[in-house]
């Protein structure tokens, strides 16, 4: 079993829907849990963090974290064509990053 | 710019030859990362830096991968014999610390290898 889980998709949305991104992870000694946006043939940017269970809202993006499910999800509001990229969520172990297979989405005008 | 940087970006080699990327950290950030990225998957951790020390190697960093950090600012990440296997995009990323909980690390372009 992976440590962390996520849906690969594709994932194909008209523009202004609501996304739900989501990811299950194994060890529950994960305090740090992230999402990354990557664009084709770049490196990861994080797009948020969060630390232990609850939300974090940063403008059209919302980052929830379930310790108890073990579970993270990303919301994306009034998604726009500028969204479609791969999201990657990520655990913070030790030192390293431990990401998920992430999911490639598109947002259709 | 002072962002991560790789380079090359991009690299074709042929089964059986040696390869060295290089990758240059945030000025100010003295942790290093080495990831692998193939196609439709997530990056894996390779290794890690602190300072010009070399503290975690993963399983995936096989005899053929080095990895150096000599003056603990740029780094360098050699791949021996070339496989097929090893085509990937290889990212590096830097943080600061240590002594902070969370270390947000900065991701470079990455090298995109392509072994024939």
């Amino acid at each position: 079993q992976k440590e962390v889980e996520q849906d690969p998709g594709p994932l194909s949305v008209p523009e202004g829907a609501i996304v739900s991104l989501n990811c299950t992870y194994s060890n529950s000694a994960f305090q740090y849990f992230m999402w990354y946006r990557q664009y084709s043939r770049k490196g990861p940017e994080l797009l948020m963090y969060t630390y232990s269970s609850g939300n974090k809202e940063d403008g059209r993006f919302t980052a929830q974290v379930d310790k108890s499910s073990k579970y993270i999800s990303l919301f994306i509001r009034d998604s726009q064509p500028s969204d479609s990229a791969t999201y990657l969520c990520a655990i913070q172990g030790a030192q390293k990053l431990v990401f998920g297979q992430g999911t490639r989405l598109t947002i259709n005008p | 710019d002072t962002g991560v940087s790789q380079d090359p970006r991009h690299k074709i080699t042929k089964r059986g030859q040696n390869v060295t990327f290089r990758c240059d950290p945030i000025s100010e950030h003295n942790r290093l990362y080495w990831y692998r990225q193939t196609l439709g998957q997530g990056p894996e951790f390779l290794t890690y830096f602190q300072n010009e020390a070399q503290l975690e190697k993963s399983r995936l960093l096989s005899d053929r991968f080095s990895a150096e950090r000599p003056k603990g600012s740029f780094s360098t990440l050699e791949i021996q014999r070339t496989e097929q296997g090893d085509s990937a995009m290889y990212l590096c990323a830097s943080s600061l610390g240590p002594g902070l909980p969370y270390n947000e690390q900065f991701f470079g372009p990455g090298t995109r290898l392509t072994v024939l």
